[in-house]
């Protein structure tokens, strides 16, 4: 039952790896967004797709590569880890994209060795 | 760039006791106004959502009001509980495709 799921929960890796994070929501929203918490705790807009089709694109590398198969659906690909990759990456998704609340996976911690 | 400030950090207060704290953003080009509570090891869940000067939202023991001309917002609890701790979170928006900007945060700690 829940809302907005991800997967996995923690990632460990070694630097220079490549590696996904998928985001599932079952609630029906149109959009979805991919958000990281820096080290400062700050929440940070990536990516947000609406329907399928990209909407903002934050400055983030090039080697972040959201990929959303359908509307439920939105992962986050990464290649090339680096150190400073480490962060905790949160999904999220809402009714449209003009800003109804947005309800939040439960985050994917990531760590980068 | 939308720049969303929270005071205080943080704040700890005696369970019983009302608080408030604030939210500023830039006025010109407002489109909406958010509030999230974030437990220590869960997700950001929301609050409120704001969109008009005036507005203003309660649940709970826990209300907000929304001031777009001066741009700040401020959420009130009422008779805090220890389970109130928790990071309030702000953001807001402008109008068009424009992506939704967090603040810091205010930590709240109600001690029993």
């Amino acid at each position: 039952d829940t809302a907005v799921s991800q997967t996995p929960k923690y990632l460990v890796t070694q630097m220079g790896n490549d590696k996904s994070i998928k985001c599932e929501q079952n609630l029906g929203h149109d959009t979805m967004y991919w958000y990281k918490q820096d080290s400062k705790k700050f929440l940070k807009i990536m990516f947000s797709y609406n329907n399928k089709e990209l909407i903002i694109n934050e400055t983030v590398p090039n080697r972040f590569s959201p990929k959303s198969p359908d509307k439920a659906h939105l992962n986050l690909h990464i290649n090339s880890l680096e150190l400073g990759d480490s962060a905790v990456y949160f999904c999220a998704s809402s009714p449209i994209e003009a800003g109804l609340e947005q309800f939040f996976g439960p985050g994917t911690r990531l760590t980068v060795l | 760039i939308l720049n969303v400030e929270q005071s205080p950090q943080s704040l700890h207060v005696q369970e019983g006791d009302s608080t408030n704290f604030t939210c500023s953003f830039p006025s010109s080009n407002f489109y909406a106004l958010h509030w999230y509570r974030w437990e220590t090891a869960k997700s950001p869940e929301a609050l409120f959502v704001m969109t008009l000067n005036g507005d203003e939202k309660k649940k709970g023991r826990i209300s907000a009001t929304l001031n777009t001309k001066e741009g700040y917002s401020y959420l009130y609890i009422k008779g805090s509980q220890p389970e109130d701790s928790a990071t309030y979170l702000c953001a807001s928006r402008n109008s068009g495709n424009t992506p939704l900007v967090f603040g810091k945060g205010t930590r709240l700690s109600v001690i029993a």
